[in-house]
């Protein structure tokens, strides 16, 4: 069965560059969220998408976008690096159902190390 | 392999009744145990945190344990609501903690019904 792509795996850039992290959620499945792990930390809610509309939005900084696109692949743009982003970024997608609650399926994430 | 893995998979109850939801895992060596609740389209809210040591720990009416030995948690939601409606999700995090190493468990789905 089809999972939640992202790309790259791994990323390494400097401070103060930027990065594109990139989402393809599971066929079908409308709503996207982006999360930041750093080390030892909970994964951190950033942002999420439903229909290409953001539908909610956590600690995500100012320095960093986000958007859903029309075939529902989802882009975290990342600009002004600092090394405090260096972290886990994952994604996860759902298919939102009338009415109900939905499971979400977790990408394999994007380490970005930022030096 | 590090696997959690939760049950039901779904589950309706009626408004005002408890229900509890089941979490297994195979994730060690063990650092902690969070239950989440995630409502749709929205971020994870942190319900409990429990480490190898504790055994239960609530937040109002949830009430989530922990069996280390078998490797079992539950949360257990008491006189629910309608506002309960949503996925709750259990994560496992493996030593060290720098390692990036979080599991995150397959959800329940859980519907409230006035």
């Amino acid at each position: 069965a089809a999972g939640v792509i992202q790309s790259p795996r791994h990323l390494i850039k400097e401070k103060r560059e930027t990065a594109t992290l990139k989402c393809y959620p599971i066929p079908r499945h409308d709503t996207v969220y982006w999360y930041q792990q750093g080390p030892g930390q909970d994964p951190q809610f950033l942002i999420s998408f439903y229909e290409k509309m953001q539908s909610d939005k956590g600690s995500i900084p100012d320095r960093f976008s986000a958007q859903q696109f029309s075939d529902y692949h989802s882009e975290l743009n990342m600009s002004s690096l600092e090394l405090g982003d260096s972290a886990l970024y994952f994604c996860a997608s759902s298919w939102r159902l009338a009415g109900g609650p939905n499971e979400q399926f977790f990408g394999p994430g994007t380490r970005l190390t930022v030096l | 392999k590090n696997q959690v893995e939760q049950s039901p998979q779904s589950l309706i109850i009626l408004e005002g009744k408890n229900c509890t939801l089941q979490c297994n895992y195979t994730v060690s060596p063990f650092s902690n145990l969070r239950w989440y609740k995630q409502d749709t389209g929205r971020g994870p809210v942190s319900l409990t945190i429990m480490t190898f040591s504790e055994n239960t720990k609530s937040n109002g009416r949830y009430t989530a344990t922990l069996d280390a030995d078998t490797k079992q948690s539950s949360l257990h939601i008491t006189a629910s609501q309608l506002s309960d409606s949503a996925s709750y999700i259990c994560v496992v995090s493996a030593l060290p903690s720098g390692t990036y190493k979080y599991i995150f468990g397959t959800g329940t789905r859980l519907k409230v019904l006035a």
